[in-house]
């Protein structure tokens, strides 16, 4: 089974839609992230959290909020879904102290989301 | 602004030929460089993490050098193989806990 998860895959919904990414993990990190990917500007950071009471805004947050809800979980929402967030979204984790703090990223398989 | 950049953007070579891209990142405020490969229709895998300046990783074909003082990293595939076709990304993590990945360079291989 995959170390890290996300659901759903593939999404395609329309202008104003409220939408939940969601993301587990069983690497047992504390650390986790969202990125978008849009062609030719790799991989751009959405929020991250360092452990379940710790949220942190990323270089694009706008348009989106996140929820801890545990140390394995991980949810991303876009509250009034518009074209522009039509991108390849990916949950990472990390380990901060079992790589000495170098943070080495895990990625899931990626959610294809595309808004009409 | 923290910018990493990578070049060239992409790369087209023929099977058997050794090719190098090079990943750019802030001289200061360093901590960590990583590379990952990343294959169509899957997830960024982790090739290195490197630390010190002038360190130097090897997996295979695939090596990798850093210099922190003047803020670049180079990749090297010797012997390219079709299945080496990917797009690299260079990662820099700064002391203050920031993680900054670059754009990539888009690799294939022709056999």
């Amino acid at each position: 089974d995959a170390d890290v998860t996300q659901t759903p895959r593939n999404r395609i919904t329309k202008t104003g839609k409220r939408i939940m990414l969601e993301c587990s993990q069983t690497k047992g990190h504390d650390r986790m992230y969202w990125y978008r990917q849009d062609p030719g500007l790799g991989l751009r950071l959405i929020y991250y959290s360092f452990d379940v009471k710790d949220i942190n805004k990323g270089e694009i947050s706008d348009g989106y909020s996140v929820s801890r809800q545990a140390q394995a979980k991980f949810s991303l929402s876009l509250e009034s879904a518009i074209p522009n967030q039509t991108a390849l979204y990916f949950c990472a984790t990390s380990d901060w102290a079992g790589t000495e703090g170098t943070d080495t990223q895990y990625f899931g398989p990626g959610t294809r989301l595309t808004v009409l | 602004i923290l910018n990493v950049e990578q070049s060239p953007q992409s790369l087209h070579v023929q099977e058997g030929d050794s090719t190098n891209f090079t990943c750019s990142f802030p001289s200061s405020n360093f901590y960590a460089l990583h590379w990952y490969r990343w294959e169509t229709a899957k997830s960024p895998e982790a090739l290195f993490v490197m630390t010190l300046n002038g360190d130097e990783k090897k997996k295979g074909r695939i090596s990798a050098t850093l210099n922190t003082k003047e803020g670049y990293s180079y990749l090297y595939i010797k012997g390219s193989q079709p299945e080496d076709s990917a797009t690299y990304l260079c990662a820099f993590k700064t002391s203050y806990d920031k993680v900054i990945f670059g754009p990539g360079t888009s690799l294939s291989v022709i056999p």
